[in-house]
């Protein structure tokens, strides 16, 4: 199972919106509604940020938001903040039982 | 609140194996599966493989398929996974999620803190 293709890096200034891809194919992406979002911060664990593509669980702020098109996943944070600097990984159902993870993308606020 | 605690920090030298353990509180742990997941240094996350905790049911990352092995005492509420022929690129923190088809969406929502498996001779 191959890695899901994310960008290394991305940026923005505070208030500003980033917008990571996350492409797969049709064993994974395309063929499921079951891509999750995760911020990772250094020695952390990861946090789960939005799943089946655009949910939000409770708790995580409404700056974040998910979509998807074709074999294209992305994750939108708004109005960016400082505590938003982290790794973000995408990760796919890719069915019978299989799992598999993006490269992870660097934020950066500038 | 759901929390699972892993078991601490190990040292271990090239060829042995490395067990490490995961306690689930706070929820109902057999309708749940556990995934494990690890990040070497510098690395993406890379995912290994589950068990439903209510079958016992395991399956596998090719990658890992042989040396590694998933399991759980549902007494303990704890799920364990054991990596063998160890060699220093396993050098990395571990990671066990729990994961819910329907109520989590196939998301893994919640996390261990993670255990570092260092390899060293």
């Amino acid at each position: 199972q191959s890695a899901l293709t994310q960008p290394p890096s991305a940026s923005g200034s505070p208030g500003q919106s980033v917008t990571i891809s996350c492409t797969g194919t049709s064993s994974d992406v395309v063929g499921y509604k079951y891509v999750s979002w995760y911020q990772h911060h250094p020695g952390k664990a990861p946090k789960l940020m939005i799943y089946e593509i655009s949910k939000r669980p409770s708790g995580v702020p409404d700056r974040f938001s998910g979509s998807k098109s074709d074999n294209t996943a992305s994750l939108t944070v708004s109005g960016l903040q400082a505590e938003d600097e982290a790794v973000y990984y995408c990760s796919s159902y890719a069915g019978s039982g299989n799992w598999v993870f993006g490269g992870g993308t660097k934020v950066t606020v500038l | 609140q759901v929390q699972h605690v892993q078991s601490g920090a190990e040292v271990k030298k090239p060829g042995a194996s490395v067990k490490v353990s995961c306690k689930a509180s706070g929820y109902t742990f057999n309708i749940y599966a556990i995934h494990w997941v690890r990040q070497a240094p510098g690395q993406r996350l890379e995912y290994m493989g589950w068990i439903n905790v209510a079958s016992g049911d395991r399956k596998y990352s090719q990658k890992f398929q042989g040396r590694v092995t998933i399991t759980r005492d549902t007494s303990a509420s704890t799920a364990y996974m054991e990596l063998s022929s160890l060699t220093s690129e396993d050098t990395a923190v571990y990671y066990c999620a729990r994961e819910h088809d329907t109520l989590t969406g196939y998301s893994f929502d919640h996390w261990g803190q993670g255990t570092l498996v260092t390899v060293s001779s």
